[in-house]
């Protein structure tokens, strides 16, 4: 079964500074994934996805991920944070075709200003 | 377009109450699902349809019905509430499988 880890519970980083938040995934085949951001008291909202093809993928607000597979990897990316970006970040994979996602348990994003 | 809709946005229960946690979505999506969100566990997926008269268990499904009667809504439904139970619940949907899930605004949800 597939699952996704994120090794950070909590980063905490300034404004203005550059920020990557660490995703890992364990699937056999090609996996379908996603960073999804919530902020407090909302649900969530995409950021980007990866299916196929270039393996960095450029989304909303600014944010990239980038697809390693020798490294079972899908970091997120972005050069530079703004205090409204503190949030929490979900990383998910779904296999292939499938119709269930499974989500990290979360790396919630504090910004100092 | 309202988007993915819940209701109620917060709840208290006792235990052993039963009580349906209403989704609505406008877009026309196929696919809904119902997750729930508690502290260091990310959002585990509870039941999913992907289109009406068609609905499949997730990850955590026990304790849980679902019915799929139309393609804009979606209940979930609590028959005998537990502690174990007290969670935020998000209903997502998209027009096809997981790709690009909307989600709603969450209930919140006591058991006493």
């Amino acid at each position: 079964a597939q699952s996704v880890t994120q090794p950070d519970i909590h980063i905490t980083v300034s404004e203005g500074a550059s920020l990557e938040l660490r995703c890992n995934y364990s699937y056999g085949a090609t996996p379908y994934l996603f960073w999804y951001v919530q902020s407090p008291g909302q649900g969530l909202q995409l950021l980007l996805k990866y299916f196929s093809g270039d393996t960095l993928v450029q989304g909303i607000k600014g944010f990239e991920a980038e697809f390693k597979r020798s490294q079972s990897s899908f970091n997120l990316r972005k050069p530079s944070v703004h205090w409204s970006d503190a949030a929490e970040y979900f990383c998910a994979v779904a296999a292939e075709g499938a119709q269930k996602l499974v989500f990290g348990q979360g790396t919630r994003l504090t910004i100092n200003p | 377009n309202a988007g993915v809709t819940q209701t109620p946005k917060f709840q208290v229960l006792k235990t052993g109450q039963s009580m349906t946690l209403q989704c609505a979505q406008d877009m026309n999506h196929e696919y809904m699902s119902w997750y729930r969100q508690d502290p260091g566990m990310g959002l585990r997926l509870i039941h999913y349809s992907v289109g009406a008269g068609i609905t499949d268990q997730g990850e955590v499904p026990n304790g849980y019905n679902v019915s799929r009667s139309t393609t804009e809504d979606f209940p979930l439904r609590l028959l005998s509430a537990a502690p174990s139970q007290t969670s935020v619940y998000f209903c997502a949907s998209s027009y096809s499988g997981v790709h690009e899930q909307y989600f709603g605004p969450g209930t919140r949800l006591t058991v006493t």
